[in-house]
């Protein structure tokens, strides 16, 4: 079937290894920021997110950092396994102005885990 | 189980020939959204609606209308369909705005031609 994932990043990393998945958002109004997983056949699944007043967020076995001098943003997946072989996408959203309600995402990365 | 249900799952149908798409959600959310996924694009944001009867225009809202009447659904209408709609498209709602966690629907595969 047709892939979603045509021309994306690649990512690919042995079992157990750390992964890093890099994200560089555009509006610096955004204060709300979102990682989503998705695996093929499937919708989106959220990840872990983190506000704009925020550097660093940890989850399990996930670690999300904001860097917003240079607009960037990381996903940390720590010992790395098959089942999280999946399209990774960011996401930016606003709290307030003309923008809230309005969510959007990055071109996302494929993570690759290899046993 | 909480979850967002899509209907049909799986659609081919011919330019011009309206079509609605529906969205449920059983966990009283308010906000809802509409995305569409094209290969190499990622999802972009068609529609969304903060709570009953208010809805607007996300990035891509050219050709498609939506209704919020009720909270649990938020249908998607394509008028006059086209092949440029051709594509997989996902419901989502959340607790509140774009700020919550949303969760998805599993996706309509769309085919115009």
């Amino acid at each position: 079937g047709e892939s979603v994932g045509l021309h994306l990043p690649t990512l690919s990393v042995q079992e157990g290894d750390n992964s890093i998945i890099n994200c560089a958002y555009s509006n610096s109004a955004s204060d709300y920021f979102i990682w989503y997983k998705q695996e093929s056949g499937k919708g989106p699944q959220f990840i872990i997110d983190i506000r704009s007043n925020m550097d660093k967020r940890q989850g399990q076995r996930v670690t999300v950092l904001l860097n917003k001098t240079v607009k960037h943003l990381s996903l940390q997946i720590a010992a790395t396994q098959p089942g999280d072989s999946a399209v990774y996408f960011c996401a930016e959203s606003s709290a307030g102005g003309t923008s809230y309600g309005k969510l959007t995402f990055g071109q996302g990365t494929i993570l690759t885990v290899h046993p | 189980e909480a979850q967002v249900t899509q209907n049909p799952r799986y659609l081919i149908t011919v330019t011009g020939k309206k079509l609605t798409v529906t969205c449920s959600q059983n966990m009283n959310h308010e906000y809802m959204s509409w995305y569409r996924q094209d290969p190499g694009l990622g999802l972009r944001q068609i529609y969304y609606s903060m709570n009953v009867e208010v809805t607007d225009k996300g990035d891509v809202p050219e050709g498609y209308k939506v209704s919020r009447k009720e909270k649990r659904n938020f249908p998607l209408i394509l008028e006059s369909p086209s092949p440029n709609q051709t594509s997989l498209y996902f419901c989502a709602s959340s607790f509140r705005a774009a700020s919550y966690e949303q969760y998805f629907g599993p996706g309509t595969r769309l085919t115009v031609t």
